[in-house]
């Protein structure tokens, strides 16, 4: 496998379910990102780990929640959400070397979320 | 906060026609451009980017400008074949880490056979 991986391709959910989209790179990559895509909307930065680095986007609701353990894996929590959280998320990784790095951003297929 | 302007939304055109997709950004210290291209059920895949030392690149039938004065750059597609339909998505950012990119709202492009 190469690239980079996303599980579940989709999931529907109840808002009081608790829920987990994995995301896994094969590149090597040293920074990993979640990005919300609507319908008719800007690709959202949700959240960002880039060398140790969480940089947050201060309007993700505490409903979801981060986890990335290592350079290569990263985890969203989904808990209690709302059916305005229906959308793709899509799992992003990047080679970050400073003054070096080019920016490209290697997207998974993402994981369509449903929330009932 | 910082944000991208991409226009149109929406784009149709003939095959073999040309394509072209304009955006704005508003951070200044914004230097490097990437284009992304999404197929229906695909993932976004980087097709093109730019950097501010340049004002133009070129790869095949497509091409970006870039003017760091009016802070706008353009997406230009020559000979469009029914395989460019996508959605395609500008980008800003400053260059230190993909972090820092600001997309647009992408433009849906139809290309008809």
């Amino acid at each position: 496998e190469t690239g980079v991986t996303q599980t579940p391709r989709h999931l529907v959910m109840g808002m009081t379910n608790k829920k987990s989209l994995k995301c896994e790179q094969h590149l090597g990559h040293n920074a990993m990102y979640w990005y919300k895509q609507s319908a008719k909307k800007p690709l959202e930065l949700m959240f960002v780990y880039s060398l140790e680095e969480r940089v947050e986007n201060n309007s993700v609701p505490s409903r979801f929640s981060p986890e990335c353990p290592n350079s290569s894996h990263l985890f969203l929590h989904l808990h209690t959400l709302q059916p305005e959280d229906s959308a793709l998320y899509l799992c992003a990784s990047s080679r970050v070397q400073g003054a070096g790095d080019t920016g490209e951003l290697f997207f998974g297929e993402g994981s369509r979320l449903t929330v009932l | 906060g910082e944000n991208v302007e991409q226009h149109p939304s929406t784009l149709s055109v003939q095959e073999g026609d040309s394509a072209v997709i304009k955006c704005t950004y508003s951070d200044s210290a914004s230097n490097y451009f990437p284009w992304y291209k999404q197929e229906l059920g695909k993932r976004p895949q980087l097709i093109i980017d730019i950097r501010s030392n340049v004002g133009e690149k070129k790869d095949q039938r497509i091409a970006v400008t870039l003017n760091k004065t009016a802070k706008h750059f353009s997406l230009h597609i020559t000979e469009t074949q029914p395989e460019d339909s996508a959605v395609y998505f500008c980008a800003a950012s400053r260059g230190t880490g993909g972090f820092k990119t600001i997309f647009g709202a992408g433009t849906r492009l139809f290309v008809k056979a």
